[in-house]
């Protein structure tokens, strides 16, 4: 059965460095996702990704942030100068059709990139 | 903005009971609910969705009702099992846009 792909599962980072997860989304998804879960808590919306560009961020998701699709199966979440409060679970889900659409938008996630900032 | 509740953080029974998980939204009414099962450490996985014309959807075991009148969803796991213990997560899409809504579910631990 296809699934998304998630590295590292764990990452431990100094305050201050730059990281960046990936993710190998399901092949014939169009939309891509990162949601992130800090201990404990829900999971919150970061980022979603189609045709190449950014359709939509949540507050969360600052100028320390960005993705990218580098070729045509890696999707990526860098974090540039990372803090004590990104450390989190990071998601990445894909989906074959928009939420917002008639059809389903079910999301399928990957296992996570654990981030520990010290 | 859009929020959603699910009415306990965790929830014990005993095996073979039926576990009920309730999920309220606020505001605009979705088009749709999912539920989503999720273990520790681990990314949701997807369960079950119903949508805003269903009154009941049901897999195996489980089962979910929309109340639109309510703003409430609920979901069942008949003959419960230990294998069921996770956390449930209810979410719904956006009004518009592409950021699903999950609510910060609860633990349910079915007792042997």
């Amino acid at each position: 059965e296809p699934e998304v792909t998630q590295t590292p599962s764990h990452q431990v980072t100094q305050m201050g460095q730059e990281v960046i997860l990936r993710c190998v989304p399901i092949s014939n998804h169009l939309y891509f996702y990162w949601y992130r879960q800090i201990l404990g808590q829900k999971v919150e919306f970061l980022v979603s990704f189609y045709n190449n560009e950014i359709s939509e961020k949540s507050e969360i998701f600052d100028d320390q942030f960005s993705v990218e699709r580098p070729d045509g199966s890696n999707f990526t979440l860098k974090i540039r100068s990372t803090k004590l409060e990104d450390s989190a679970m990071y998601f990445c889900a894909s989906s074959e059709f928009s939420p917002g659409g008639s059809l389903s938008g079910e999301l399928f996630f990957g296992e996570g990139s654990r981030l520990t900032v010290l | 903005s859009q929020k959603i509740e699910q009415n306990s953080e965790a929830l014990n029974i005993q095996e073979g009971k039926t576990a009920t998980l309730t999920c309220n939204y606020t505001n605009y009414s979705p088009a749709y609910l999912q539920w989503y099962r999720q273990d520790p450490g681990r990314g949701p996985v997807f369960l079950l969705l119903i949508r805003e014309n269903e009154k009941e959807k049901r897999k195996e075991r489980l089962k979910v009702t929309f109340d639109t009148t309510l703003k409430q969803s609920l979901f069942h796991i008949t003959a419960s099992q230990p294998a069921d213990s996770a956390t449930y997560l209810c979410a719904h899409p956006p009004d518009y846009g592409q950021n699903f809504v999950f609510g910060p579910g609860t633990r349910l631990s079915v007792l042997p």
